[in-house]
């Protein structure tokens, strides 16, 4: 079946370095993406969404890219900080359903 | 303004057993939706409730039910506990139409012995 996958389960990165989070999906119909980020112990926290009319969004300090070509979506983080350290996830949603489907996720580890 | 706020936050039930986890959403939100977190993985959509109906199921068995009140608060109980059951459960809520994000609880974890 269609579904939400990341290319790598863990990523080390310097502090100060960029971020780059990777995620394919395979679902066609999906138009609605975002990222979330969680913490040991907490829910998932929203980073940043995109939908499939735009290939790019900002927010502060991290980019979205979306590219419906290749059905891959990434998440890019500037300037790492150690508060950065999470798991990642990204999401989509099929304009006829309400369910967030989520991918396995991408570990973060900032070291100093 | 409070968030998404669930309770209780960490449960033991034994197999067999029934468990009620409940939630209140995000002030200014109408729709809850709640999901399964297995260790190590992703969230699994449960199901989603609006208007105090449920609007969208994933694929969970009928043990799986829940309930939205006037408040727009909401419940899940899980009957006939299974081992296989133990996971953390997430609430989220969000304004009911469009896509918006949801917003996340920290979630109740429940263990089944």
């Amino acid at each position: 079946g269609e579904s939400v996958g990341l290319h790598l389960p863990t990523l080390s990165v310097q502090e100060g370095d960029n971020s780059i989070i990777n995620c394919a999906y395979s679902n066609s119909a999906s138009d609605y993406f975002i990222w979330y980020k969680q913490e040991s112990g907490k829910g998932p926290q929203f980073i940043i969404d995109i939908r499939s009319n735009m290939d790019k969004r900002q927010g502060q300090r991290v980019t979205v890219l979306l590219n419906k070509t290749v059905k891959h979506l990434s998440l890019q983080i500037a300037a790492t900080q150690p508060g950065d350290s999470a798991v990642y996830f990204c999401a989509e949603n099929m304009n006829s359903g309400y369910a967030l489907n989520f991918g396995k996720g991408t570990s973060l580890l900032v070291t100093p | 303004d409070a968030g998404v706020t669930q309770s209780p936050t960490h449960l033991i039930k034994t197999r067999g057993q029934q468990v009620t986890l409940r939630c209140s959403p995000k002030s200014g939100h109408d729709t809850v939706s709640w999901y399964q977190q297995a260790l190590g993985q992703g969230p699994q959509f449960i199901f989603q409730y609006y208007e105090e109906e449920e609007r969208q199921r994933g694929n969970f068995p009928d043990r799986f039910s829940g309930h939205q009140f006037p408040n727009y608060s909401s419940e899940l109980n899980v009957n006939a506990l299974l081992l296989g059951d133990s996971a953390l459960y997430l609430c989220a809520s969000s304004p009911g139409q469009g896509h918006s994000p949801l917003h996340f609880g920290n979630g109740t974890r429940l263990t089944v012995t």
